[in-house]
């Protein structure tokens, strides 16, 4: 069974350009997240889809960053414009169902803002 | 939000040595889980936890859902070179947002 896809694994932009990451769940799984991990520190959800639609977007700053998963199956972040504080990882996951607490992780893009 | 407290922060031991870290919340938790993360991948799950006092294994792993719901203890035996990396203990926050701790660095010498 594939596990989750990402790309790009590395990214490196001036601040206040836009950036966008791509992620493909384990298939049949319904449920997707995007965490952030800054170095140090364990990952923090940032958006939660089940299919199509968001579940939690609680942490996601809206004003700069976006999610979408349009046909309920792979998804895309964007930061638009980006600070030197996005640094970080950005981890995709995904489950097979919405109660199912053990959630599978992609290897992450690393972005870097300079 | 609840937070996850992981400890020892980081550890440097002997291969072969026996290795035991925790991780403690002030808030009850119903499920723990445990993950690894090598550098430059993501987490991969090693073991999930359903019921206080419960003790699972997963080849030389084992973790433990402590009595009290506040706390869980993971516990490598033998460890070899190829146990080096971050361990991160993980619950529920609510629904199934996970919260994770800040992790434990594993270092093994050969």
């Amino acid at each position: 069974e594939a596990g989750v896809a990402q790309s790009p694994r590395y990214k490196i932009i001036e601040k206040r350009q836009s950036v966008a990451f791509w992620c493909n769940p384990i298939s049949g799984h319904a449920t997707l997240y995007w965490y952030q991990q800054i170095l140090g520190q364990g990952p923090k959800l940032l958006i939660q889809f089940q299919n199509n639609g968001v579940v939690d977007d609680s942490q996601l700053p809206k004003d700069r960053f976006s999610a979408e998963r349009l046909k309920g199956v792979d998804s895309t972040l964007k930061i638009q414009p980006a600070k030197l504080e996005d640094s970080a990882v950005y981890l995709c996951a995904s489950s097979s169902r919405l109660d199912a607490y053990e959630q599978y992780f992609g290897p992450g893009t690393r972005l870097t803002v300079t | 939000g609840q937070q996850l407290n992981q400890s020892p922060q980081s550890m440097f031991i002997q291969e072969g040595e026996d290795v035991s870290m925790n991780c403690t919340s002030s808030s009850i938790f119903n499920t723990w889980l445990w993950y690894k993360q090598d550098p430059g991948e993501g987490p991969v799950l090693l073991i999930a936890l359903y019921k206080a006092g419960e003790l699972t294994s997963n080849g030389r792993l084992t973790a433990q859902f402590g009595i009290t719901r506040k706390d869980s203890f993971l516990n490598i035996s033998a460890s070899i070179p190829s146990d080096v990396g971050i361990y991160f203990c993980a619950g529920p926050e609510y629904g199934n947002k996970l919260v994770f701790g800040a992790g434990t660095i594993l270092r093994v010498k050969s």
